[in-house]
């Protein structure tokens, strides 16, 4: 079964800075899919970022990119220019390909509460 | 707005009781999970279906059980109620053809049980 580590429970960073959030995964698949959720004081999930695992190129999205380092089984997710929209729990997850026999279902990190400091 | 909707968006019950919660995906999304959100599990998997038929199944208890209907919303069923039932239900959407695999969330529900 796939597990998702994330060892940092907070994390703090001051608006305008930049913050990394960890995560590592456990996995016997080649082929497989990760995630970067955001969970506001709402309570809402929100995607913030994708990667597929056959892609070398580490994903973008505005101030929000990935470093994924296959080898190591290592997801972290870089947050530029903090605002402080951007305090949230994070929790990375991983996905198995599509129509595999285990679903398709997330396994979720036991998240990192951000906080943004003026 | 994810476009997955839920109802109720709170629910408070006694032990013993049975509620249902209901989900509605995104707009041509063909399948639906869920989720439960407690503090002493964290974000667990419980159940997915895929355009009407149960693919997955992952730490969900006998006395819970789902559905999806043809017009592919879903609801959850719990029955005889625990206190460590309370927890915040998600339900997530996504299309699952070809290589589209997002997961889109509800606003969950919270059901409270005293």
């Amino acid at each position: 079964a796939q597990t998702v580590t994330q060892s940092q429970p907070e994390m703090s960073v001051q608006e305008a800075e930049t913050v990394t959030l960890s995560c590592t995964y456990d996995t016997s698949e080649s082929d497989y899919y990760l995630f970067w959720y955001k969970q506001p004081p709402s309570r809402q999930m929100i995607l913030v970022i994708r990667q597929e695992a056959y892609k070398q190129q580490n994903a973008t999205e505005n101030r929000f990119s990935v470093n994924f380092q296959k080898a190591a089984k290592s997801f972290s997710l870089k947050i530029s220019d903090s605002q402080l929209g951007d305090a949230a729990m994070y929790f990375c997850a991983y996905r198995s390909p599509i129509l595999t026999g285990g679903g398709n279902k997330l396994t979720f990190g036991t998240g990192t509460q951000l906080k943004v400091e003026l | 707005d994810s476009g997955v909707t839920q109802t109720p968006k709170h629910l408070i019950t006694a032990t013993g009781q049975r509620v249902t919660l209901r989900c509605s995906p995104r707009s041509g999304d063909l399948s639906v999970y869920w989720y439960q959100q407690s503090l002493d599990q964290g974000l667990q998997f419980l159940i997915q279906y895929y355009n009407g038929e149960e693919r997955a199944k992952g730490n969900i208890l006998e006395r819970f059980s789902a559905q999806q209907f043809p017009d592919l919303h879903s609801e959850l069923n719990l029955s005889s109620l625990e206190l460590g039932d309370s927890a915040l239900y998600f339900c997530a959407s996504s299309v699952d053809l070809g290589r589209s695999y997002e997961q889109y969330f509800g606003p969950g529900t919270r059901l409270t049980v005293t």
